[in-house]
């Protein structure tokens, strides 16, 4: 079974660009998550998609939006970039159905904002 | 709002000691518990889970809601273990796919 893939693994944008991440779940799985990890905050949750619907959100601006298709593939968008959104940005893919399941996690796409 | 803590950023041991990475939560409800390793270049992965009470690796956890704690731990460590491991609470009702990190600890397994 593939793993989780993100696209691109590496971005550089200018301040005030806005980019899109890529996420491919593992086959089967509905339901996406979406995580930011930089070394003073730690892993911080974004927002998670199952059925192309958003389940929960975190604490984060606007500027984070998201969308899932019909095929589970999620992608993450970040509008008017600001350097503090440099960061390793994480998806994480599960059956998401009921009860507890294990989330499987990508790569990650680092993001520096310069 | 829920909320987990690891103390210990690093955490130094010698091969064949016993080691314990520590854990604590705050939540006012039941909430299902987490371990996540992340090896040298490899992606994060889960270690083991509260709910089902299995050993991986070596490496047992158990939760104690008296103390709102979830340490992991294991008798002998292996240089193999050295990784940064963290611990990650999923709340009840409709947190569905959000995890809550702590912010890690790197252990380090010396020869």
């Amino acid at each position: 079974k593939a793993g989780v893939t993100q696209t691109p693994r590496y971005l550089i944008k200018t301040r005030g660009q806005q980019v899109t991440l890529s996420c491919s779940p593992i086959s089967g799985h509905r339901s996406v998550s979406w995580y930011q990890q930089t070394p003073g905050q730690g892993l911080q949750f974004l927002f998670e998609y199952f059925s192309e619907t958003q389940r929960n959100k975190g604490n984060f601006p606007g500027r984070f939006s998201g969308r899932q298709f019909s095929n589970s593939r999620s992608e993450m968008n970040v509008s008017t970039l600001e350097l503090g959104d440099s960061a390793l940005y994480l998806c994480a893919s599960s059956l998401g159905g009921l009860g507890v399941h294990e989330q499987y996690f990508g790569p990650g796409t680092r993001l520096t904002v310069t | 709002a829920q909320r987990v803590t690891q103390p210990e950023k690093l955490l130094s041991v010698f091969k064949g000691a016993p080691v314990e990475l520590k854990c604590n939560y705050s939540y006012s409800g039941s909430p299902e518990l987490f371990w996540y390793v992340q090896y040298s270049r490899q992606r994060l992965q889960l270690l083991l889970r509260h709910i089902s009470r299995e050993s991986i690796k070596g490496f047992t956890a158990d939760l104690n809601k008296g103390e709102t704690s979830f340490h992991l731990k294991k008798p002998f460590a292996q240089e193999e273990d050295s990784a940064m491991y963290y611990c990650a609470l999923k709340a009840g009702g409709t947190s569905y796919g959000k995890l809550t990190f702590g912010q890690g600890t790197i252990l380090t397994v010396h020869p």
